[in-house]
């Protein structure tokens, strides 16, 4: 049973980086694609982007350059970095496996089906 | 960006009854090579994390109750509740993912009346 931890801190300071960590237990951090959402205070969700174990990503363009994912698969960690933060980036944040699969030319893609418990991150000066 | 759109923003159901909650994307996710809609669905309860209840618009997740389904293609998509019980209580989001950035609709809160 795939498990992800995620760690990170609460508290950041205006324009600073926020680092967040979601750590993969019980499998394998290859073969799947791994996603960041968050969700801030009393809003919806929000998908930030995501990474496959190759090191491939793809951003929401919502964030323009600020946002940076990274894996390393002999941690089998995968990591958030949020530049400059300000008050509106606020929220709790998610990693979540994403499942899909490649069969022949076609792509499946399966949904979210693996979260971590989230990181509240607040932003105050 | 695609953009969805929920309705409604909130529903209030006796238990026993039925939920219907719809989602509308401002353009198809149907993909035409293999004809599966890139729509899921997700359950969000306060202080856990989403949960994914459908996929390809219509198929359930593993452990998934059946009183849980989904319905519809191209731009407009359903998930129906059947049977409400008390621990469906909770905001309910579809997601397209047939084009980058993959949006998620605003969420549609379920409460018992």
């Amino acid at each position: 049973q795939v498990q992800l931890q995620q760690s990170g801190p609460g508290l950041v300071k205006p324009s600073e980086t926020v680092s967040l960590t979601c750590n993969v237990y019980g499998g394998s951090i290859s073969s799947y694609f791994w996603s960041w959402v968050r969700q801030p205070p009393g809003k919806g969700l929000e998908w930030i982007g995501y990474i496959n174990s190759r090191g491939n990503t793809q951003y929401n363009p919502s964030f323009g350059s600020r946002v940076t994912i990274s894996v390393d698969t002999s941690t089998n960690q995968v990591s958030l970095k949020l530049h400059f933060v300000t008050a509106a980036d606020a929220a709790i944040y998610y990693c979540a496996r994403e499942r899909s699969a490649v069969v022949g030319n076609f792509f499946y893609y399966y949904g979210l089906d693996v979260w971590g418990q989230g990181t509240t991150v607040a932003v105050s000066s | 960006e695609i953009v969805m759109t929920q309705s409604p923003d909130s529903l209030a159901v006796s238990l026993g009854e039925r939920a219907t909650i719809n989602c509308k994307s401002g353009q198809s996710v149907l993909h035409n090579s293999h004809y599966k809609n890139h729509l899921v669905w997700y359950q969000h309860k306060p202080g856990q994390p989403p949960k994914l209840l459908i996929y390809w618009a219509s198929t359930r997740e593993s452990g998934v109750p059946d009183r849980f389904s989904g319905s519809g293609s191209g731009t407009d998509f359903t998930l129906t509740i059947s049977n409400v019980q008390a621990e469906d209580v909770a905001v309910y989001y579809c997601q397209q993912h047939f084009s980058a950035p993959y949006t998620f609709g605003q969420g549609t809160r379920l409460e018992i009346k």
